[in-house]
């Protein structure tokens, strides 16, 4: 059975890098073909996607924020993480890590509040 | 960019009747990478929908998914309280991968 789950700081300050992590089980993130991707909601708002990554090569971001992401595969570990820099208010709500699967597999959320 | 537009904005139904959800695209989303998630206040997105008409896990018969091309729809037969929400369409085909706005159904 696949799950993710995301980890991370739940408060950052501004101005600072956001840094949050995907454990992945059930799948190999080595072997898989779909992608592994992140994706956000701020409060009282609809869902953002930020971006996607291949095992295989390429990763693709949101163009609104292609200047400040990163994702990377860490494939030893079997997990991905986000990093999103410069961060702002703007940037406060829940985070979700997804696998582009048939079906596809989303984590639980984790809260990032972007705050001094 | 692949936008997806839902209809209505909000629909106002009572339990037991029948909630009709539209997703339309700007450009063709194919068959295989179209979802549909249901949220409730203060929890994560629930799959209910994937491959346009594809239940997932634990999803019952009384929701179902169909369509092509641009136009999609979810229906639930008999709304039951747990199907007060939001509902949103979601291809993940092609990047950027995109959101439909959402569609609540509420209590009418």
């Amino acid at each position: 059975q696949v799950h993710l789950q995301e980890s991370g700081p739940g408060l950052v300050k501004p101005a600072e890098t956001l840094s949050l992590t995907c454990a992945v089980s059930g799948v190999s993130i080595d072997s898989s073909s779909y992608h592994w991707g992140w994706i956000r909601q701020s409060p009282g708002k609809g869902l953002e996607w930020i971006g996607n990554s291949y095992s295989r090569g390429g990763t693709y971001y949101a163009p609104s924020l292609q200047s400040r992401v990163t994702i990377s595969l860490d494939k030893s570990k079997n997990q991905f993480s986000l990093s999103l820099s410069s961060v702002t208010a703007a940037d406060t709500g829940v985070y979700y890590c997804a696998w582009g699967g048939l079906p596809p597999h989303w984590g639980q959320g984790t809260q990032v509040t972007v705050s001094s | 960019e692949i936008v997806l537009t839902q209809s209505p904005g909000t629909l106002s139904l009572s339990p037991g009747e029948r909630a009709t959800l539209s997703c339309r695209a700007s450009q063709d989303v194919g068959t295989t990478y179209l979802a549909w998630f249901r949220q409730t206040p203060g929890q994560a997105p629930r799959l209910l929908i994937y491959g346009v008409s594809r239940r997932a896990t634990g999803i019952p018969d009384r929701i179902s998914g169909s369509g092509s091309g641009t136009d999609f729809t979810l229906t639930i037969s008999r709304l039951e309280p747990e199907d007060f929400a939001v509902y949103y369409c979601h291809q993940y085909g092609s990047s950027p991968n995109t959101f439909g706005g959402g569609t609540k159904v509420e209590i009418k």
